[in-house]
């Protein structure tokens, strides 16, 4: 099993363009998770679905994030327009939907917008 | 709402010294709790879970930690670190009240330095 898989690695941007981080998660897994980590804040949630709905959007910061996922194996996280702010490491993760479920983490994207 | 919290946000400690790593937690509701590490510059990798039964759980690199309802705490530990346990460790915790969510909470995280 190749795990979560994210990409890309690193994103450097100019404040105003648009960024999509994308996000593969474990084949068989029902459950995707989006976190964002900075010094400042720590791991924070931002978004999670169930089945590809979304369930929980109350940790997107603005309306400038937005998450879809199409199909099952597919996730996007799209920040427009970026800000300085922004910069974090976004982390995707996977689970079975269930109570108690293991998340598994991807490798994680790191954003720098300048 | 439930909330974790970890005390100390940094321990050093010298090699093949004892190690616990505190992580209390505030919950209205029964609950999951989980230790993850992150090693610099990669995801969370799950350490340990606790779901039900024997209160001790043991995990992945010798590490284990208890579960105390009492103290509403759940402190890991490890009898003798290495160089290769330097990481950020993480507690989180979960609710089990039926809902069948695996949403985490999670705490600030402590940097666990190891000192030859």
């Amino acid at each position: 099993d190749a795990g979560v898989i994210q990409s890309p690695r690193h994103e450097v941007t100019e404040m105003g363009q648009e960024v999509t981080l994308r996000c593969k998660p474990i084949s068989g897994h029902n459950s995707l998770f989006w976190y964002r980590q900075t010094m400042m804040r720590g791991l924070e949630l931002l978004i999670y679905f169930n089945n590809n709905v979304p369930i929980d959007d109350s940790g997107m910061p603005e309306d400038r994030f937005s998450a879809k996922m199409p199909n099952a194996s597919f996730s996007t996280l799209k920040i427009q327009p970026s800000e300085p702010r922004d910069s974090a490491v976004y982390f995707c993760a996977s689970s079975f939907w269930s109570s108690g479920g293991e998340q598994y983490f991807g490798p994680g994207t790191r954003l720098t917008v300048t | 709402a439930q909330s974790v919290t970890q005390l100390d946000s940094q321990v050093p400690v010298f090699e093949e010294a004892p190690v616990e790593l505190r992580c209390n937690y505030s919950s209205s509701v029964s609950v999951y709790l989980f230790w993850y590490v992150q090693y610099p510059n990669q995801g969370l990798q799950l350490l340990l879970k606790y779901l039900s039964g024997s209160t001790l759980v043991k995990g992945i690199n010798g590490f284990e930690a208890e579960f105390n309802k009492s103290q509403t705490s759940f402190h890991l530990r490890k009898p003798s670190v290495h160089i290769s346990d330097t990481a950020e460790y993480f507690c989180a915790v979960s609710d089990n009240y039926g809902g069948a969510t695996n949403k985490l909470i999670f705490g600030t995280g402590t940097l666990l330095a190891v000192q030859p």
